[in-house]
Parts: C-alpha cells; structure tokens; sequence
C-alpha cells in the first residue's frame, strides 16, 4: 500500500515569497491533515479535513496561509507571503475512521 | 483546548535499563497515541489507545492509558541503541494536540 506522498521534499524560499505543498493521501483515507513542525517541537494542527470540507483550522494563520482539498484527494497547502518563522517541516497526514493516522515524509520549508 | 505535556524532555539511559516516559494531558481525549521520529524523519505510529486500562505491547515498547488520571505512560524495558528517538504522545478532542516529545538516547 502506498503511504502519503508529499512534494517537494525540501524548499529554500526569500522572506515575502510564496510556496506550496502538494499531499496526496493514502488512497481511500476522508481525513487528511496539515502539521507544522518547527525543530525541537512536537507537530502543531495547522487544518484538518474530512473529504473535502474543512473539520478545524483554528490554528492555521489564515492572513498568510491557505489549504484546499480538491475532489477530497489531494490537498495543497500555500504559504503567501512567507516569513522567516514559517521554516519548519511541514507534514501532511491521513486516516481512515480516526484511528491510526499515517503521516508522510515531510516537507521541509527554509526561509531565508 | 487540549494540552499535552511530556515528560521528561530529554532523557538518556543505558543499554538494558528500564525507564517510562510520562504524557499529561488537559481534558477528555477520545483516544491516545504514541509516534516515534528518528532524525530528519517522519512520524511512525507506535499505539493507538483507545480506552481507560488499555495496555499495548510491541517488543520493548508498552504503553498504557488512565482516562481517570488524564496519564498515559510509555515503558521501556531493556533498552537497546535502536530504540534511540524522539517519542511522541498525542490526545485527539476532535483535533490531534502533540507532546512536545521526549528526545531518548540509549547508550552502550
């Protein structure tokens, strides 16, 4: 079974730039999610969807950062304008019911 | 909200010694789970506990949940290099909130 994919993998990006993410989950999963991980720290929600309505996105900075789901697959997650505190990695995840949630590799977002 | 906290933070222990790390969390949570990260890597999913008294065992690895207490803990017996990680907790209220994780070095 194939797990979640994420690109790119690795960006290098100038403060005041955009970027985006592309995840697409495992196949059949409804839930899918956008973590922030900055280093040191434990994963933060930035949005989680079921299909592809939005479940939360509370913590997600909404003046600078935009996620959409289309057709309940794939999702993107943009970050315009990006600022030097937007370096983490970024992860995309995915579930089937709720119960184990399967994370990709990562995308991991330098802002210089 | 839903607060999670670990402890401790960073811990390093010796090969073939036993220790449990701790995870707190704030409020009702549906379910409970356990991830390892190793360096530059994504995150594997170690226990999903679902319910008050539940303990799960893989290997050297056992987790337990009281609801009750708001606690969960993850034991290591007999620890080996390979279990060298960062461990992750997480309560899920509608939204899964992470730990700030616990970074374990076993050494030799």
């Amino acid at each position: 079974e194939a797990g979640v994919a994420q690109s790119p993998r690795y960006k290098i990006i100038e403060k005041r730039q955009s970027v985006a993410f592309w995840c697409n989950p495992i196949s059949g999963h409804a839930t899918l999610y956008w973590y922030q991980q900055i280093l040191g720290q434990g994963p933060k929600l930035l949005i989680q969807f079921q299909n592809n309505g939005v479940v939360d996105d509370s913590q997600l900075p909404k003046d600078r950062f935009s996620a959409e789901r289309l057709k309940g697959v794939d999702s993107t997650l943009k970050i315009q304008p990006a600022k030097l505190e937007d370096s983490a990695v970024y992860l995309c995840a995915s579930s089937l019911g709720g119960n184990t949630i399967y994370f990709g590799e990562g995308s991991w977002l330098t802002v210089v | 909200e839903l607060k999670v906290e670990q402890n401790p933070l960073f811990l390093s222990m010796q090969e073939g010694k036993n220790y449990t790390i701790y995870c707190n969390y704030s409020t009702t949570s549906d379910r409970l789970y356990w991830y390892r990260q190793d360096p530059g890597k994504s995150l594997e999913s170690l226990f999903v506990l679902l319910s008050n008294g539940a303990v799960k065992q893989e290997g050297r690895l056992m987790a337990s949940l009281d609801t009750k207490a708001r606690l969960s803990t993850l034991h290591i017996t007999a620890a080996v290099h390979d279990l060298s990680a960062t461990y992750f907790c997480a309560g899920d209220n509608n939204d899964m909130r992470f730990g700030a994780g616990t970074r374990l070095t076993v050494k030799p």
